[in-house]
């Protein structure tokens, strides 16, 4: 069964950092695309950021651009968000979110999420 | 950037009733918008892809239309399990989420 598992969450003191990390089962990382999808306590869902399959097609929300880099490793089938300069804004439940084959842009496989919380 | 705007928020109805949410896009999007659903504490799950298409193993009271700019999500007859919280996202350009719509037993 397909399934992502998302890690790395905790609590961070404004301006530190959190790396995220997502490691995928059941599938073969390599032949989709991902995105992260954020939820802030009792919010909607916010798009984070985007990786093409092959690492090489990269986007981010405003909210963090600068501040967020996205990655993967396919060999290893995990993807990553590296989290800079976090704010108090950040905190939120963090969702690594799997492409649907032939239908980027819809989120058919997502992880449990992991809670940031960016408080001093 | 395109903007997303459900209606309404909230949505109070009963078991079998018939529910429709409305999701209206800043620009023209053709037919490129999903609809999930999320329970509390839970991963959103996506119900129907390209405004229409129906995802594998989604209940057929399940159904979308529209095109271009409004778009619409129509459960048929309300189900206990249909009780969560509604969002539509548009893959047009990047992704851009609804603010959710809420619908609550009446």
């Amino acid at each position: 069964e397909a399934q992502l598992v998302e890690s790395g969450g905790g609590l961070v003191r404004p301006g530190g950092a959190l790396r995220l990390s997502c490691a995928a089962s059941g599938f073969t990382l390599s032949g989709y695309e991902f995105n992260w999808v954020r939820q802030a306590p009792g919010k909607g869902l916010e798009w984070v950021s985007h990786i093409s399959s092959s690492g090489t097609t990269i986007y981010y929300a405003d909210s963090v651009k600068g501040r967020f880099t996205i990655s993967r490793d396919n060999a290893k089938n995990s993807l990553f968000l590296q989290m800079n300069s976090l704010r108090a804004e950040d905190t939120a439940v963090y969702y690594c979110a799997r492409e649907r084959a032939y239908s980027n842009g819809v989120l058919a496989l997502w992880g449990q999420g992991t809670l940031v919380t960016v408080s001093s | 950037d395109i903007q997303m705007t459900q209606s309404p928020s909230t949505l109070s109805a009963s078991i079998g009733d018939r529910v429709t949410i409305t999701c209206r896009a800043s620009q023209s999007i053709s037919s490129w918008l999903a609809w999930y659903q999320q329970k509390p504490g839970k991963a959103p799950k996506v119900l129907i892809y390209k405004a229409s298409t129906l995802e594998s193993g989604v209940p057929s009271r399940f159904s979308g239309s529209g095109s271009g700019t409004e778009f619409t999500l129509t459960i048929s007859s309300l189900q206990p399990d249909d009780f969560a919280t509604y969002y539509c996202q548009q893959y047009n350009s990047y992704l851009t989420f609804g603010q959710g719509t809420k619908v609550e037993i009446k």
